[in-house]
């Protein structure tokens, strides 16, 4: 099982629109809702963004988006701020045997 | 509200085996969620280690299987990893994290704040 494949980095001005993409195939983010989204900031454990495809946990800022098309999944990030500076990867649940698969990463910066 | 901790040996000798411990606070494991073990080497990005439930049940990720043991101890309310045979390249954070489902496919919704763990002799 290969990991999902991300761009390996996304940048934007402050206030813009950023959408980072995930893609996979039919056994994992094609086939399954089971697409979730982690931020991750130098030195810091990840914290889930999005599950479920499109859902946000509480506390989670209505700025962040998740949404699916096929095999390809992708967050959007809007009004861009200086806190958005981070790592984020993707994962999705997959019926290959190894269950969970974490996408390469993505690292945003904000010019 | 639900707090993981990781603790572990730090310094591991190649071949040997790592014993890694996940405490969890504010919830008890023995009432239901899958719980997980996740590894990010330095400068490189997350691998899914293996899951587990509080019955026992267990998936791990093939690449690891032959060398891993995920368990629980529902007394403590702490669940474990065992990686054998480790060399240079099991050197990463270790993260123990929570599903946010009764189920192994949901997201990890809470995690520990990691632990590294290097080999090296």
């Amino acid at each position: 099982q290969s990991a999902l494949t991300q761009p390996a980095s996304v940048s934007g001005s402050p206030g813009q629109s950023i959408t980072i993409s995930c893609t996979g195939t039919s056994s994992d983010v094609g086939g399954y809702n089971y697409v979730s989204w982690y931020q991750q900031h130098p030195g810091k454990a990840p914290k889930l963004m999005i599950y479920d495809v499109s859902n946000r946990p509480s506390g989670v800022s209505n700025r962040f988006s998740g949404s699916k098309s096929g095999n390809t999944a992708s967050l959007t990030i809007s009004g861009l701020q200086a806190e958005d500076e981070a790592d984020y990867y993707c994962s999705s649940y997959t019926s290959s045997s190894t269950v969970h698969v974490f996408g390469t990463g993505t690292k945003v910066t904000v010019l | 509200q639900v707090q993981l901790q990781e603790s572990g040996p730090g310094l591991v000798k190649p071949s040997e085996t790592v014993s890694l411990t996940c405490a969890v606070s504010g919830y008890s494991i023995s009432s239901g969620y899958y719980w997980g073990w996740i590894r990010q080497p330095p400068g490189k990005g997350l691998e899914w280690i293996g899951s587990m439930y509080h019955s026992g049940r267990t998936y791990y990720n093939p690449s690891l299987k032959s060398r891993v043991t995920i368990s629980v101890d529902t007394s403590k309310n702490q669940f474990s990893l065992k990686l054998s045979s480790v060399t240079a390249a099991d050197t990463a954070v270790y993260y123990c994290a929570k599903h946010r489902t009764h189920h192994s496919a949901g997201a990890f919704d809470i995690w520990g704040q990691g632990t590294m763990v290097t080999v090296s002799s």
